[in-house]
């Protein structure tokens, strides 16, 4: 089972949309998870950090389930400027900072 | 604000060549690591630096792969003997801190090795 699982898309969806990404990952004993965006031949950048509580900022909510081991990111309100990649990033227990990227969920919000 | 920035931006390499790739971290940083990305694959670790010395590397970054901070400001990467599969994207980032704290990506230099 891979490390960090997501669904690779592309999600096209129109203008004002909501979409949901979701995300599992294997190791138990992660400790720290965040989406990260990253644009076509960019540099991933951090969009937000995911806590078990839920988080949400603006229009973006992350959402952990440590139970269930699944990680979720809900976009409201779609702008054209959202299409992007969504990386799902969990640090492991113990690491020194140490990033476990998922290979992404491409996103593509139409006009 | 500040950035991580690297260079150079592409770097194109003959097979079996060396090739350093340079970045400078944010000033104040104290962790730096190197990431690639093969094209159309996930972001990979390599290694991670603190303190002037190496605090975990993947098995990817095996005797080929070298970091150095020569000079307090500079982060580098060596790749000895470059293979056609060492293509890649390769990311350096860099930390204030560990556990939950934001890693910091430069723009990438783009390897290619022909």
């Amino acid at each position: 089972r891979k490390e960090v699982e997501q669904d690779p898309g592309p999600f096209n969806v129109p203008e004002g949309a909501t979409v949901a990404f979701n995300c599992t990952y294997s190791n138990s004993a992660s400790q720290s998870f965040f989406w990260y965006r990253q644009d076509c031949r960019k540099e991933p950048k951090l969009l937000m950090s995911v806590y078990s509580s839920g988080n949400e900022d603006g229009r973006f909510t992350a959402q952990l389930n440590r139970a269930s081991q699944y990680i979720s990111l809900l976009i409201r309100d779609s702008k054209l400027s959202d299409s992007a990649t969504y990386l799902c990033v969990l640090e492991p227990r113990g690491a020194t900072n140490k990033l476990i990227f998922g290979t992404g969920t491409l996103l593509a919000v139409q006009p | 604000e500040p950035e991580v920035t690297q260079t150079p931006s592409h770097q194109v390499t003959q097979m079996g060549q060396e090739v350093i790739l340079r970045c400078v971290p944010i000033s104040n940083h104290l962790y730096f690591y190197w990431y690639r990305q093969i094209l159309g694959q996930k972001v990979e670790f390599l290694v991670s630096f603190y303190n002037n010395e190496i605090s975990e590397k993947s098995e990817i970054f095996d005797d080929q792969f070298s970091v150095e901070r020569p000079d307090g400001s500079n982060f580098t990467l060596k790749i000895r003997s470059t293979k056609l599969e060492d293509s890649a994207m390769y990311f350096c980032a860099s930390s204030l801190g560990v556990l939950n704290t934001e890693a910091f990506f430069g723009q990438g230099t783009r390897l290619t090795v022909v």
